[in-house]
């Protein structure tokens, strides 16, 4: 089984919907991030969290939110889905300490039309 | 904030042949990580260079840090149709890896 998953891995969504991206891991890392893949661009990082009670922003999170229900589960909400978040998401993870990589997910395809 | 370039943007190369992808860093590198992505699908960590100097290598794939210049190099040697893939590196700017920047890719394609 992979230790990191993420849930949908594809979604085809209209302008407006609120949209749930979900991540879980079977690692027992304190530290879980969220990316968005666009073409040409790299990997942007958009939240990350250390704990359970720990929620940071990060390059882009301007119509994102997210949750960390527990230390497994990290969790990315689009509130009104709009065409440019169409992008490839995906779930990281990583121990504490200054050399630990992170731990990818398969991603998440999202469109938005 | 961190800039990561790599160069080339893209590659193509006969199978047998090496080839030499780099990673320059705006500022100081604490941490410098290689990712190799398959198209659309997650990124598989390769290895990471933290000190000066250092070099690591898995199987024919070979990175160094060059800390002065911030920069690293990743050399694969022999290509094979199985190195085909996107390759990124991630470069950690604060010294306690809390978040990482990554450079925009490499496409590497290896023809028969």
């Amino acid at each position: 089984d992979a230790d990191v998953t993420q849930t949908p891995r594809n979604r085809i969504t209209k302008t407006g919907k609120r949209i749930m991206l979900e991540c879980s891991q079977t690692k027992g890392h304190d530290r879980m991030y969220w990316y968005r893949q666009d073409p040409g661009l790299g990997l942007q990082l958009i939240y990350y969290s250390f704990d359970v009670k720990d929620i940071n922003k990060g390059e882009i999170s301007d119509g994102y939110s997210v949750s960390r229900q527990a230390q497994a589960k990290f969790s990315l909400s689009l509130e009104s889905a709009i065409p440019n978040q169409t992008a490839l998401y995906f779930c990281a993870t990583s121990e504490q300490g200054a050399d630990n990589e992170q731990f990818f997910g398969p991603g998440t395809r999202l469109t938005v039309l | 904030s961190q800039e990561l370039e790599q160069s080339p943007q893209s590659l193509i190369v006969q199978e047998g042949k090496n080839l030499t992808i780099n990673c320059t860093s705006s500022k100081t590198l604490y941490g410098l990580y290689w990712y190799k992505q398959k198209y659309g699908e997650g990124l598989i960590f390769l290895m990471m260079l933290q000190k000066g100097g250092e070099e690591k290598s898995h199987e024919k794939i070979t990175a160094k840090l060059d800390e002065k210049k911030q920069q690293s190099s990743l050399h694969i040697t022999a290509s094979q149709p199985s190195h085909a893939g996107i390759y990124l590196c991630g470069a950690d700017g604060t010294g306690t890896a809390s978040k990482l920047t990554f450079g925009t890719g490499t496409r590497l394609q290896v023809t028969l």
